[in-house]
């Protein structure tokens, strides 16, 4: 059974950078599509980007130019980074297994943006 | 981007009842719609892919259809699990797009 556990700071400045880990256990993250999602609280979801095992990556237009997605194939694990945040990144942050239909998640992080 | 539009965004009905949401694309998705379901503070589930395959371990009593634009879940003989938020997700072209949810509450 494919597990995804986010890990990270709850707490981030404003105009400072997010960075997430999701630490995949159960299988391994090749040959897979790998996306973070966020939720902000009591709000609906949205796909921020993926990442293939080999690199490529997709990002959300609206938050392509302060997100970068990577991956490490010898931790097995991804990463999130948002930079210039804001309030309006406060949010549960999950990283799930794509291609498209997310069929496997984590139980996801609070990231709140405060001074 | 695509865009999503749920219908209702709430809904409340007792337990046994059958509902059923639908769900519209701004633009022809084919047939790459999902369909989640919520509790709260868990991460969603994915019940349903490719408008109408149920993902494996989810009952039965789920079921999808539509097709292009226009999509349903049709969940029968609701049970005191099956209240949560229900969101439908096109997977046709990136930026992915989910709708703003439907809330399943007790009558």
């Amino acid at each position: 059974q494919v597990q995804l556990q986010e890990s990270g700071p709850g707490l981030v400045k404003p105009s400072e950078t997010l960075s997430l880990t999701c630490a995949v256990s159960g299988g391994s993250i090749s040959n897979y599509y790998w996306s973070w999602i966020r939720q902000p609280p009591g709000k609906g979801l949205e796909w921020i980007g993926y990442i293939y095992y080999s690199g490529r990556t997709n990002y959300n237009p609206s938050l392509k130019s302060r997100v970068t997605i990577s991956s490490d194939t010898s931790k097995n694990q991804l990463s999130l980074k948002l930079s210039s945040v804001t309030a309006a990144d406060t949010a549960v942050y999950y990283c799930a297994r794509a291609p498209g239909d997310f069929d496997y998640w984590g139980q996801g992080t609070l990231v709140t943006v405060s001074s | 981007d695509i865009q999503m539009t749920q219908s209702p965004s709430s809904l409340s009905a007792s337990v046994g009842d059958r509902v059923t949401i639908t769900c519209r694309a701004s633009q022809s998705i084919s047939s790459y719609l999902n369909w989640y379901q919520q509790k709260p503070g868990k991460a969603p589930n994915l019940l349903i892919h490719g408008t109408s395959s149920l993902q494996s371990g989810v009952p039965s009593k789920f079921s999808g259809s539509g097709s292009g634009t226009e999509f349903t879940l049709t969940i029968s003989s609701l049970q005191p699990e099956d209240f949560a938020t229900y969101y439908c997700q096109q997977s046709y072209s990136t930026p992915y797009t989910f709708g703003q949810g439907t809330k399943l509450e007790i009558k």
